[in-house]
């Protein structure tokens, strides 16, 4: 059975700091996606990181992966309050690699 | 373009009554998926159609069942609704080969008393 992890669960951090979050997984996969959700509403996608060692960059957050540690990470560089979300990573499995399976989330709350 | 649709967006249904939520889609795609997302759990793959004309079970369908009614909708049904299924459901409809980013519907929020 895949799992994914996230952690940390919640983070509250200062506008302007740095940090990272963690998802890791239980089983091989070169594909990883990292998706937003507002409080209640849908989730957008952010990243789509398709091979080993992909880096992608949007604005202050950068997504990498590294498939054979079986990890990637959220990282944010000066936080501001539009940050506030909660963020999901998914892996893709199945025997045709359609389905996805969500870690838990990490709820980020920037503070002034 | 609309994107994925979902109707209702509220719902509050008796122990035992049943419902059918609506999902639709107009980016052409052939995957659609239905979760629910209760708080701490992260998304939960009910049911997923492959293409048009194919369903299958994911992590929890235990209490519904699905219709793939052609390739634009899909739609998830409750029998007989138990508070267990309160949750939010969101319907998504995804990407093929050679990733498979999926794009979120708004969401259903049901309440079962």
């Amino acid at each position: 059975e895949l799992k994914v992890e996230q952690n940390p669960l919640f983070l509250s951090m200062q506008e302007g700091k740095n940090y990272t979050i963690y998802c890791n997984y239980s089983t091989t996969s070169d594909r990883l996606y990292w998706y937003r959700q507002d409080p209640g509403k849908s989730l957008e996608s952010l990243f789509v990181l398709l091979s080993n060692g992909a880096v992608k960059q949007e604005g202050r957050l950068m997504a990498s992966l590294d498939t054979k540690a079986r990890l990637s990470t959220l990282h944010i560089t000066a936080a501001v309050h539009d940050l506030s979300a909660t963020y999901f990573c998914a892996v893709d499995y199945g025997s045709s690699g359609d389905k996805l399976t969500f870690g838990t989330g990490t709820r980020l709350a920037v503070r002034p | 373009n609309a994107g994925v649709t979902q109707t209702p967006k509220f719902q509050v249904l008796k122990t035992g009554q049943s419902m059918t939520l609506q999902c639709a889609q107009d980016m052409n795609h052939n995957s659609m998926y239905w979760y629910r997302q209760d708080p701490g759990m992260g998304l939960r793959l009910i049911y997923y159609s492959a293409s048009e004309g194919t369903t299958d079970k994911g992590e929890v369908p235990n209490g519904y069942n699905v219709s793939r009614l052609n390739k634009r909708e899909f739609s998830l049904r409750l029998e007989s609704a138990a508070p267990s299924q309160t949750s939010v459901y969101f319907c998504a409809s995804g990407l093929s080969l050679p990733f498979y980013e999926q794009y979120f519907g708004p969401g259903t929020r049901l309440t079962v008393t």
